[in-house]
């Protein structure tokens, strides 16, 4: 089995850039896609990445992901913030047998 | 897109069964054009993927949860249905089904709201 892991926290300034990383412990993304989850205080989380890079319709090109497979590690970068996008932030892979979410990161935008 | 929203008991007491079933909306259980999953997410944690059914595959379980878990498809009520067995104030925690479309079965894409079931005595 393997773990994903982020920072616990990243803060920025509305209208600023940040990226999310998510280290994979073991095996490779090679092969495995990257989803990007975003969670709201009480609500479901829900996709604004899916397939390493691809954009679920109506979410801004302001969300991209991305695979770093030199370091083995996907990124979530989040450009021009808003207030409105202060969340956690999941990422979430697979292998043949199980369906791994990172520990969450939890973005405020101040 | 498909809707879907989970129902079942909110508390549960230790040793026992959790059962929770799963009502889709705008699409059939049958048609093979979606997996669907179970996921879980205890309090200020991440969330747990529990398990998925496919009308025209097998069924798979998280390894770590394989041995108290079964998913089963009910097509008369468009229903999806998860056991979990056993069960400790470990499992305690919001209970949410998704889909997934059947070309990406990986990408969980359509959520509902989520049924908080809390395991005591």
């Amino acid at each position: 089995n393997f773990v994903l892991t982020q920072p616990h926290s990243v803060s920025e300034s509305p209208g600023k850039t940040v990226t999310i990383s998510c280290t994979r412990s073991s095996g490779s993304f090679a092969g495995y896609y990257v989803q990007w989850f975003q969670q709201r205080p009480g609500s479901s989380p829900t996709p604004v990445i899916y397939d390493d890079n691809q954009r679920p319709y109506g979410v801004p090109d302001r969300f991209s992901g991305s695979i770093d497979r030199s370091s083995n590690s996907a990124s979530l970068t989040i450009s021009g913030l808003k207030t409105e996008d202060e969340a956690d932030y999941y990422c979430q892979c697979y292998d043949s047998t199980n369906v791994v979410f990172g520990g969450g990161t939890k973005l405020t935008v101040l | 897109q498909v809707q879907l929203q989970e129902s079942g008991p909110g508390l549960v007491k230790p040793s026992q069964t959790l059962s929770l079933a799963c009502t889709v909306s705008g699409g059939s259980i049958n048609s093979g054009s979606y997996y669907w999953n179970w996921v879980r997410q205890p309090a200020g944690k991440e969330p747990e993927w529990i398990g998925r059914i496919y009308s025209r595959g097998p069924t798979n379980y998280n390894p770590s949860l394989k041995s108290r878990v079964t998913i089963s498809l009910d097509t008369s009520k468009n229903q999806f249905s998860l056991e979990l067995t056993s069960v400790t104030a470990a499992d305690s925690a919001v209970y949410y089904c998704a889909s997934s479309p059947d070309y990406s079965y990986y990408y969980m894409d359509v959520w509902g709201e989520g049924t908080t079931v809390t395991v005591s005595s």
